[in-house]
């Protein structure tokens, strides 16, 4: 079975950081792009970052870039997003989704994790 | 960016019911479309993509049709499990964007 199960979420003061992380289990993790996805509170989705299988090319929101810093650990199966600079607005359940396709991104998102809680406040 | 907007926000519907949610983007993006089903709580859970092609394990009674910036979601013979939040996605150019939502509750 298909499992990815986040983790690193928290409390932080605008201005910090965090580090999430992501296992992945049941499928060959370095041949698929993956994503981070995240949800405001009581807000729709919001597409972050993607990573190729090797870690070699990745993308932003512009919302993000600069900021944050998604890679992978292939030989752990983890996605990572490192989040710095944090502002009251990166306040969301973050979500790392796998892609769909193998080898060659379709950048749909199948299936996801739970989800990690990030608040941002002082 | 292209933005995405979705009609209705709310509907509510009866168990064996026909609902149908629309989505609209900004600028032509051919079929890459994609519909997602969250429930309170759960992660979203892919239903559709290239506008029309049915997820593995998704029930048969979800339907995609549309191109360029016009895309509909089907929802045949309403059942319980089918009230949820539905999202579209565009995959067409960065960055990924997703509709608003439309939130499917019992009548």
């Amino acid at each position: 079975e298909v499992q990815l199960v986040e983790s690193g979420g928290g409390l932080v003061q605008p201005g910090g950081s965090l580090r999430l992380s992501c296992a992945a289990s049941g499928f060959t993790f370095n041949r698929h792009w993956m994503h981070w996805v995240r949800q405001g509170p009581g807000k729709g989705l919001v597409w972050v970052s993607r990573i190729n299988g090797d870690g070699s090319s990745t993308k932003y929101a512009d919302s993000v870039n600069g900021r944050f810093t998604i890679s992978r650990d292939n030989a752990q199966n983890t996605l990572f997003l490192q989040m710095n600079n944090l502002r009251d607005e990166d306040t969301a359940i973050y979500f790392c989704a796998r892609d769909l396709g193998q080898w060659l991104a379709q950048n749909w998102f199948n299936p996801w994790g739970q989800g990690t809680l990030v608040t941002v406040s002082s | 960016d292209i933005q995405m907007t979705q009609s209705p926000s709310s509907v509510s519907a009866s168990v064996g019911d026909r609902v149908t949610i629309t989505c609209r983007t900004s600028q032509d993006i051919n079929t890459w479309l994609a519909w997602y089903q969250q429930t309170p709580g759960k992660a979203p859970k892919l239903l559709i993509y290239t506008a029309s092609t049915l997820q593995s394990g998704v029930s048969s009674r979800f339907s995609g049709s549309g191109s360029g910036t016009d895309f509909t979601l089907t929802i045949s013979n309403l059942q319980p499990e089918d009230f949820a939040t539905y999202y579209c996605q565009q995959a067409h150019s960065f960055p990924f964007t997703f509709g608003p939502g439309t939130k499917v509750d019992i009548k």
